[in-house]
């Protein structure tokens, strides 16, 4: 089953606009990590917050977290067509640091 | 960076058959994960090694599905008598040891059963 559920499902915007997907999910976390996958390929991982961390930020990514909402956002800034991707968030739940449990994932196109 | 290689890439078999996939970690991780996903979906949890322990195993898994990792190195995923509704990508990962190492994924094996 699907611990966490990223909004929008898809996700359209022009060269060098923001990107922003959300993430929801149900129970404690230990810690929420955000994957990329293109088409066809493995996930990719792209950065990791833990559960005592509100905000995070590698590069063109900056996500937060607010574990009172169980709530997590990612943004993409100055978006490239190099971006179009498929984007997972990832929760890792308290006292079972062992598996990740993917959401159902965000379809980001980023036009030319 | 050798990464995580799975084979193979693409699958197709009849419905019935047995079908094994291999998965080679990267070599310094003693974890390794296998996943499902289907078209549209995120990764769906099947199984987890801890070397050659496997410590978890999801209700997905029905006894039709077996995976093995002697030695703690490669690991191997088989489905006996295949059904349709077992054509998906699957997916291998493996990490190293700590609560905060990301999952290293592979390129994953494709199956579809006809």
């Amino acid at each position: 089953s699907q611990q966490g559920e990223e909004d929008p499902q898809a996700l359209s915007i022009q060269e060098g606009e923001n990107a922003t997907m959300n993430c929801s999910y149900k129970t404690s976390i230990n810690n929420l990590q955000w994957y990329r996958q293109n088409s066809g390929r493995g996930l990719v991982h792209l950065i990791l917050i833990r559960s005592n961390e509100r905000e995070k930020h590698s590069g063109r990514l900056r996500v937060t977290l607010d574990t009172s909402k169980k709530s997590s956002s990612l943004l993409i800034t100055a978006s490239r067509a190099a971006d179009t991707a498929s984007y997972f968030c990832a929760t890792s739940l308290t006292g079972t640091a062992s598996k990740l449990t993917f959401g159902t994932g965000t379809r980001l196109q980023v036009t030319l | 960076d050798t990464g995580v290689s799975q084979n193979p890439r693409h699958k197709i078999t009849k419905r019935g058959q047995n079908v094994t996939f291999r998965c080679d970690p990267i070599s310094e991780h003693n974890r390794l994960y296998w996943y499902r996903q289907t078209l549209g979906q995120g990764p769906e949890f099947l199984t987890y090694f801890q070397n050659e322990a496997q410590l978890e195993k999801s209700r997905l898994l029905s006894d039709r599905f077996s995976a093995e990792r002697p030695k703690g190195s490669f690991s191997t995923l088989e489905i006996q008598r295949t059904e349709q509704g077992d054509s998906a990508m699957y997916l291998c990962a493996s990490r190293s040891d700590g609560p905060y190492s990301p999952l290293h994924f592979g390129n994953g094996t494709r199956l579809t059963v006809t």
